[in-house]
């Protein structure tokens, strides 16, 4: 139980495009996804919050115009990277919480590549 | 505000020599406390948690972490390392509180086994 995946797991892109990423819980419902951004050989940087049904809570520093973040429905949350540059190139990480607040279950990532 | 500490960034041991990771927080509240383990280009993997209850955690492909609020310590542990261990860590704190559950992640700590 408790399946996060996502969608792509990898995209290569032009830089002025934009991409969207989807990340889904398989077989639970989650208010809350987490959209996290890992650069090579570092840790893990929370981007947004995302609560089902409100606008997502970005954390410093993050663009909320280059990274959209929807999340439609209690399974399904959406990253929309937005006139992708080259720095862009990252590895796009996101969890969902499931029935305990505090567990987040991850997804296996999705690697974008701006060329 | 939480934060976490992994004292060392690489980590290597022989085969069947003794796994000792170190983890240290920092937490305005009692935490709840997570270690990840991460292999390439894949998403995290939860191998063991504490929530407040026994202070000596057991969790999966037999590591082991014991909460010490004296020493603000989580260090994880595992007696005999196999190669399958080699991966990179994650210690994470996430504060008690209903709502988001934001986590705060370590550095990271690569582990290389040798054979």
């Amino acid at each position: 139980g408790a399946v996060v995946s996502q969608h792509p797991s990898w995209v290569i892109c032009k830089s002025g495009t934009s991409v969207k990423i989807e990340c889904r819980s398989l077989d639970f419902q989650a208010t809350t996804m987490f959209w996290y951004r890992q650069f090579p050989k570092q840790s893990l940087m929370l981007m947004a919050t995302s609560n089902e049904g409100s606008k997502a809570t970005y954390e410093q520093g993050v663009e909320k115009d280059k990274f959209l973040i929807n999340h439609a429905s209690l399974t399904l949350s959406t990253l929309t990277v937005t006139s992708a540059h080259p720095e862009d190139s990252s590895f796009y990480i996101c969890s969902a919480n499931g029935d305990r607040a505090y567990e987040q279950y991850f997804g296996p990532g999705t690697r974008l590549t701006v060329t | 505000a939480q934060s976490v500490t992994q004292l060392g960034s690489h980590v290597s041991v022989s085969e069947g020599a003794l796994v000792l990771l170190r983890c240290n927080y920092s937490s305005s509240v009692p935490p709840y406390l997570f270690w990840y383990v991460q292999y390439p280009n894949q998403g995290l993997q939860l191998l063991l948690k504490y929530t407040s209850a026994a202070t000596l955690v057991k969790g999966i492909n037999g590591f082991e972490a014991e909460f010490k609020k004296s020493e603000t310590s989580f260090h994880l542990t595992k007696p005999s390392a196999h190669m399958s261990d080699a991966a990179e860590y994650f210690c994470a704190v996430s504060e008690k509180d209903f709502g988001n559950e934001k986590l705060t992640f370590g550095t990271g700590t690569r582990l290389t086994i040798i054979p």
